[in-house]
């Protein structure tokens, strides 16, 4: 079946670091992908998308690769803070727009 | 900016009762969205509502029943709530219809069920 799944349930890293979060993904028919965000208590974030005409997009802190060749998406956040302190998870629109379809999540703590 | 906002945050039922979350968007999105997320596990869409006056089932929806009230406006319903009903909802917005576009989250309503 579809999934979206990563290949680390949990990260840690140094604060100041770069953080790298992975995220493999199985429909080649998927050509929208969400990173988000998630802290203890709170909804999903939304940190950067992209599309699948893309291979890079740039946001404040954080880039986003796409691999559509080993259906393989990942999230780098540059100089890793306290406040990046979370679990971030991946999703793709699959077959539809409306329908995500969500991985599992990787929870990323900062080491101090 | 208050978003995507939920009612309750928090709320104990008895097996058997029934119970209505509310949510309600301020970004005049087309199409919202209801989820669950259990314990250390990803989002599960229960229904959505691609536009007013329309809904649908999404991966998990027996046991639950939806409104779309108007465009603002989408209410998820559990009839008659199970112990395997406990878990934390989520309301999402969207403008999917639009295109590519990101769904934006409420801060969710934690629901236990003895």
């Amino acid at each position: 079946g579809e999934s979206v799944g990563l290949h680390l349930p949990t990260l840690s890293v140094q604060e100041g670091d770069n953080s790298i979060i992975n995220c493999a993904y199985s429909n080649s028919a998927s050509d929208y992908f969400i990173w988000y965000k998630q802290e203890s208590g709170k909804g999903p974030q939304f940190i950067i998308d992209i599309r699948s005409n893309m291979d890079k997009r740039q946001g404040q802190r954080v880039t986003v690769l796409l691999n559509k060749t080993v259906k393989h998406l990942s999230l780098q956040i540059a100089a890793t803070q306290p406040g990046d302190s979370a679990v971030y998870f991946c999703a793709e629109t699959g077959d539809s727009n409306y329908q995500l379809i969500w991985g599992a999540g990787t929870k990323l703590i900062i080491k101090p | 900016n208050a978003g995507v906002t939920q009612t309750p945050k928090f709320q104990v039922l008895k097996t058997g009762q029934s119970m209505t979350l509310q949510c309600a968007q301020d970004m005049n999105h087309n199409s919202m969205y209801w989820y669950r997320q259990d314990p250390g596990m990803g989002l599960r869409l229960i229904y959505y509502s691609a536009s007013e006056g329309t809904t649908d089932k999404g991966e998990v929806p027996n046991g639950y029943n939806v409104s779309r009230l108007n465009k603002r406006e989408f209410s998820l319903r559990l009839e008659s709530a199970a112990p395997s009903q406990t878990s934390v909802y989520f309301c999402a917005s969207s403008d999917a219809g639009q295109g590519d576009q990101p769904q934006h989250f409420g801060d969710g309503t934690r629901l236990s069920i003895l």
